[in-house]
């Protein structure tokens, strides 16, 4: 399998424009987690899905920030208006489920968002 | 709420040496917990995982834990540091947040690992 993908690699935008980071999860994995890292906070969970629904988005920051899945093997995450303080690492995880003591989240290589 | 401290925020040793990282956890039951590695550029990497039954466990890349419940600790040791394992380091908590459903992973604010000849 080729893991988890997420694009772009990098992004670099203005103050103000839309951004939007997409994921593919593993197939057959049911449980999608979009994370933030940053130096101040460390790595944040931001919201996760459970066969393509919300389950817990507690940690999106703001309503700027919005998360679909419109099927198993896609998801985004877009922030409406970027702003400096949003310039972080975006990772994308992906688990199967029903969890069990099995479970392990397997990370994609991140997405890194800066904001000027 | 499960909470995760990693009191060292870097590291040196010299490659060769013995490497112990530290990892103190808050919850209230039984926790599950992991240390994931994430090199530069790079997403995080499972290491090794404790879920129940034996508090020291193995994982890969020569690296151990031992899970202490009465100092709510699992450092993570390798006896012979290689040059190639500096990265850094990120221990985490689980707990199930209903039956039968997803166990909420909380990640500590990792510790830098840094290997000199």
């Amino acid at each position: 399998d080729a893991g988890v993908i997420q694009s772009p690699r990098h992004e670099v935008t203005e103050m103000g424009q839309e951004v939007t980071l997409r994921c593919k999860p593993i197939s057959g994995h049911d449980y999608l987690f979009w994370y933030r890292q940053t130096m101040m906070r460390g790595l944040e969970l931001l919201i996760y899905f459970n066969n393509n629904v919300p389950i817990d988005d507690s940690g999106m920051p703001e309503d700027r920030f919005s998360a679909k899945m419109p099927n198993a093997s896609f998801s985004t995450l877009k922030i409406q208006p970027s702003e400096p303080r949003d310039s972080a690492v975006y990772f994308c995880a992906s688990t199967v489920g029903p969890p069990r003591e099995q479970e392990t989240q397997y990370f994609g290589p991140g997405t890194r968002l800066l904001v000027l | 709420a499960q909470s995760v401290t990693q009191p060292d925020i870097h590291i040196t040793v010299s490659e060769g040496a013995s490497l112990e990282l530290r990892c103190n956890y808050s919850y209230g039951a039984t926790p599950y917990l992991f240390w994931y590695v994430q090199s530069p550029g790079q997403g995080l990497q499972l290491l090794l995982k404790y879920f129940s039954g034996d508090t020291l466990v193995q994982g890969i890349k020569g690296f151990e834990a031992e899970f202490k419940r009465s100092q709510s600790s699992f450092n993570l040791r390798k006896p012979s540091v290689h040059w190639s394992d500096a990265a850094e380091y990120f221990c985490a908590v689980g707990a199930r947040v209903n039956s039968g459903g997803y166990q909420k992973v909380t990640f500590g604010t990792g510790t830098k690992l840094q290997v000199i000849p």
